[in-house]
């Protein structure tokens, strides 16, 4: 079983057109829930991090809010510049003799038509 | 700052050739990773290191050694390729803290390794 689920796989929307992605998880102790956006041939670049239920951050039009067992990336009046792969992972505390690890979602391709 | 720097950016090998990406930071960051992303898959954690001579290994580690010699570089070694590690290779770094919570990832721009 999955430990973070990302849906949908894939969306499309028209420029102007708000949606949320979401990011569900299943970790036993989160240390930390992070957001990522990776363009076409390139590494994840960070976007926010979220630690406790009802933490929000915001930047340009993302907005990412956090629940007990989910977190949303809101998009609103997306343009095709933000047209990426968006990534969820979540950090969670060690099992005994375990060390912490941040474990990631497969991600959620996103393309704004203009 | 040039951040995380990974060499080659794209390599081809045949089945049972050896060779080693390079990953290397300059952000005197204690912490490195390696993962690998393939389709459908995300990114799955190969080895990781928290320091210099210490290293660890992640979720799928099999067919991959690493070394940590200095907190600059983390080099992730292929000692003989089958076409199974044809993927996309990401190094990622992130400063000491891990247990505060507080720090992130920054990723490399990728290798991408292509298995004959």
């Amino acid at each position: 079983e999955d430990q973070v689920t990302q849906s949908p796989e894939a969306l499309r929307l028209q420029e102007g057109e708000s949606s949320s992605l979401n990011c569900s998880y299943t970790v036993s102790g989160l240390r930390g829930l992070f957001w990522y956006r990776q363009d076409p041939g390139k590494g994840p670049e960070f976007l926010f991090t979220l630690y406790s239920a009802g933490e929000e951050k915001e930047k340009e039009r993302l907005k990412a809010t956090l629940t007990k067992k989910e977190s949303f990336l809101h998009i609103t009046a997306p343009k095709p510049e933000d047209s990426a792969t968006y990534l969820c992972a979540v950090r969670e505390l060690p099992s005994q003799g375990g060390s912490e690890k941040l474990v990631f979602g497969k991600g959620t391709k996103l393309t704004v038509n203009p | 700052n040039a951040g995380v720097t990974q060499t080659p950016k794209f390599q081809v090998l045949k089945t049972g050739q050896s060779m080693t990406l390079q990953c290397a930071q300059d952000m005197n960051h204690e912490y490195m990773s390696w993962y690998r992303q393939d389709p459908g898959m995300g990114l799955r954690l190969i080895h990781y290191s928290v320091g210099a001579g210490i290293t660890d290994q992640g979720e799928v580690p099999n067919g991959y050694n690493v070394s940590r010699s200095t907190t600059e570089d983390f080099p992730l070694r292929l000692l003989s390729a089958a076409p199974s590690q044809t993927s996309v290779y990401f190094c990622a770094s992130m400063s000491s803290g891990w247990t505060s919570g507080a720090n992130v990832l920054t990723f490399g721009a990728g290798s991408r390794l292509t298995v004959l």
